[in-house]
């Protein structure tokens, strides 16, 4: 099966500042999508991004298909930023394989 | 839109126990896929179901079994239950099955096996 890695693991920053948040993958996806798990445990969407790139406010995404991996950027973190950033990708009926995910803390 | 809406959200059994956990997928959605999340292993995809039928099944073993209703609304029933077993479970929707398109989750049933 695809296998997901994500970089780095853990990332702690001040306020403020931006973040880029990496996903390789093994194989060729035509699915890939960015959660951001809250505190509560919900996976909630940021971003379906096969390829090319997206923005929503603070946040964006490039995925390059063709190399294999993606990137998230945040840029002026917020406290409400915390917590773990996943990808999960897929290509064609199999099942999502997710990421190990990168844990991201914003110190005030 | 109503999102997916996953129950109990809390539920506490003991070893050798049976639990059912429910979930009711976006309104149109007709797929619902089912994943395991603990600190060890990470989030494991279990199933998914279309149309009632089981499309994909991940490496668990027989006591994880699942069904899905004709209103797309699906069950996961796990038997016997173990103390590993203890997991955040997750459950997900998508307009059609296959494995493409977007999926969003529910906010996850955690279990929790003395």
């Amino acid at each position: 099966g695809i296998q997901v890695e994500q970089s780095p693991p853990d990332l702690i920053l001040q306020e403020g500042a931006n973040s880029t948040l990496r996903c390789n993958f093994s194989d060729s996806v035509n699915n890939l999508q960015w959660f951001h798990q809250n505190p509560w445990g919900q996976l909630i969407n940021l971003f379906y991004i096969p390829s090319g790139t997206k923005q929503n406010g603070r946040l964006s995404a490039t995925t390059v298909a063709t190399e294999r991996y993606s990137l998230l950027y945040i840029s002026s973190s917020q406290t409400t930023d915390s917590g773990v950033y996943f990808c999960a990708v897929n290509f064609g009926n199999e099942k999502l394989t997710f990421g190990t995910g990168t844990r991201l803390t914003i110190i005030p | 839109k109503a999102g997916v809406t996953q129950t109990p959200r809390y539920l506490i059994k003991t070893r050798g126990q049976q639990v059912t956990l429910s979930c009711s997928p976006i309104s149109g959605h007709r797929s619902v896929s089912w994943y395991q999340q603990t600190p060890g292993q990470g989030l494991q995809f279990l199933f998914e179901y279309f149309s009632e039928t089981q499309r994909n099944k991940g490496n668990f073993p027989g006591r994880f079994s699942g069904r899905q209703f004709s209103n797309s609304r699906s069950e996961m029933n796990v038997s016997t239950l173990e103390l590993g077993d203890s997991a955040l479970y997750l459950c997900a929707s998508q307009p059609a099955g296959g494995g493409t398109g977007e999926l969003f989750f529910g906010e996850g049933s955690r279990l929790t096996v003395l």
